[in-house]
């Protein structure tokens, strides 16, 4: 009955590997979103898909790929991890033209990078 | 979007009301008033939303001023679960895409 899952919870690599967290949502929203939650625990927002198609990219590196196989998926690809990519990373989805629909949130992904 | 104001903290006693102050005094016509709480370790749970009028569901009240500079989240009975970060988000009403969460009002139910 999850709304939105993502895998793994946590995620303990070395530096310079490339990782991949994955996201589903079974509420049949048509937008997806990455956001990264830093240590002093200020959330933004990274991508948004809608339709998988992409509507939002914040300022990101380049080493971060999102990849939208189908509107109940946004997967994340990180290539050559960083010191400063350890993070809780959190998938959401939504209806984005309906009016006022709220963002529903997964319960993150804890990325440690070594 | 819209700026907003909201205290670092506050603290409720157990079985009381919590009412939780945002201003957003730049707020325009067509922006939105969200209400989201991030208990530890979870991620953001939406709470609550309105434009002009008053709104109320199983989780809380939102209370927005007639002239929209201002709102309140209300819990009516706060318990210890209701412990958390709580975030006010003004965003376009039709495309409540970019969330920009500020630092929040940690809220700490006291037994």
């Amino acid at each position: 009955d999850t709304a939105v899952s993502q895998t793994p919870k946590y995620l303990v690599t070395q530096m310079g590997n490339d990782k991949s967290i994955k996201c589903e949502q079974n509420l049949g929203h048509d937008t997806m979103y990455w956001y990264k939650q830093d240590s002093k625990k200020f959330l933004k927002i990274m991508f948004s898909y809608n339709n998988k198609e992409l509507i939002i990219n914040e300022t990101v590196p380049n080493r971060f790929s999102p990849k939208s196989p189908d509107k109940a998926h946004l997967n994340l690809h990180i290539n050559s991890l960083e010191l400063g990519d350890s993070a809780v990373y959190f998938c959401a989805s939504s209806h984005r033209d309906r009016d006022g629909q709220p963002q529903h949130f997964g319960d993150g992904t804890r990325l440690s990078i070594l | 979007d819209a700026k907003t104001t909201q205290p670092t903290s506050m603290d409720c006693a157990e079985g009381r009301a919590a009412n939780l102050p945002c201003n957003h005094s730049t707020i325009s016509g067509n922006e939105y008033v969200y209400w989201y709480r991030q208990i530890h370790s979870q991620g953001p749970q939406y709470i609550i939303h309105g434009l002009k009028n008053n709104e109320t569901n199983e989780m809380a009240s939102l209370i927005i001023t007639e002239d929209r500079k201002s709102s309140t989240l209300i819990l009516p009975h706060a318990t210890l679960r209701d412990t958390a970060v709580y975030y006010c988000i003004v965003i376009v009403r039709w495309a409540a895409n970019n969330l920009f969460f500020g630092t929040g009002t940690r809220l700490t139910v006291i037994p």
